[in-house]
């Protein structure tokens, strides 16, 4: 297996512009889990899928942002509008179970002007 | 709601020198997992911790379980420039519960000078 795979690694994006993160999980992974990094905030989880089901969206930070998993080989995190304090480093990952060990894809670094 | 700290922040030692991290949850924890996230990498796991007071080794690497199951320590004997990264200690939020998910604490960076 190639792992988790994210794309695009990079994305460069105006103010107001919609943003789409892909993430496809390792196959048979039952959970896949969309994190952010930035240097304040460290790594925060926004959100979890079990089975492509959303089991807790708690940490995603406003109705600006919305995840899918429409099957269990891809889920997108999108960001619309987007600003300028969405830029960060987002993760997927993915795990067998929920307290096993989190494969981390490549991430995608957002920087949102 | 539950964190999880970690200090030091940031360390910087010689190349040789031994290195440890703490981590410390305001809740008890079920288990406790270990990442490392080399300099513009993701993370990546290391090792977790289940039993009470468990010790866990990884060639230079000590890994502690607290008996209270609320804190955690990773030991590096005699650094080396490989071991360049931030070292993450995660846990699951709650215990047992159904929205286990796994919080990360905030980190250390080490930085080895050759």
């Amino acid at each position: 297996d190639a792992g988790v795979i994210q794309s695009p690694r990079h994305e460069v994006t105006e103010m107001g512009q919609e943003v789409t993160l892909r993430c496809k999980p390792i196959s048979g992974h039952d959970y896949l889990f969309w994190y952010r990094q930035t240097m304040m905030r460290g790594l925060e989880l926004l959100i979890y899928f079990n089975n492509n089901v959303p089991i807790d969206d708690s940490g995603m930070p406003e109705d600006r942002f919305s995840a899918k998993m429409p099957n269990a080989s891809f889920s997108t995190l999108k960001i619309q509008p987007s600003e300028p304090r969405d830029s960060a480093v987002y993760f997927c990952a993915s795990s067998l179970t929920l307290n096993t060990e989190a494969f981390f894809g490549q991430g995608t670094r957002l920087t949102v002007v | 709601g539950q964190q999880v700290m970690q200090i030091p922040q940031y360390q910087h030692v010689q190349e040789g020198e031994d290195f440890t991290t703490y981590c410390n949850s305001s809740t008890t924890l079920s288990n406790i997992q270990w990442y490392k996230q080399r300099p513009g990498g993701h993370p990546v796991f290391l090792i977790q911790l289940v039993k009470s007071g468990e010790v866990k080794k990884q060639k230079r690497l000590t890994f502690q379980f607290g008996e209270a199951k609320k804190n955690s320590s990773l030991h590096i004997t005699a650094t080396q420039t490989t071991d360049v990264g931030t070292y993450f200690c995660a846990g699951p939020r709650g215990y047992g519960g159904a929205t286990n998910k796994l919080i990360f604490g905030t980190g250390t960076l080490l930085a080895v000078q050759p």
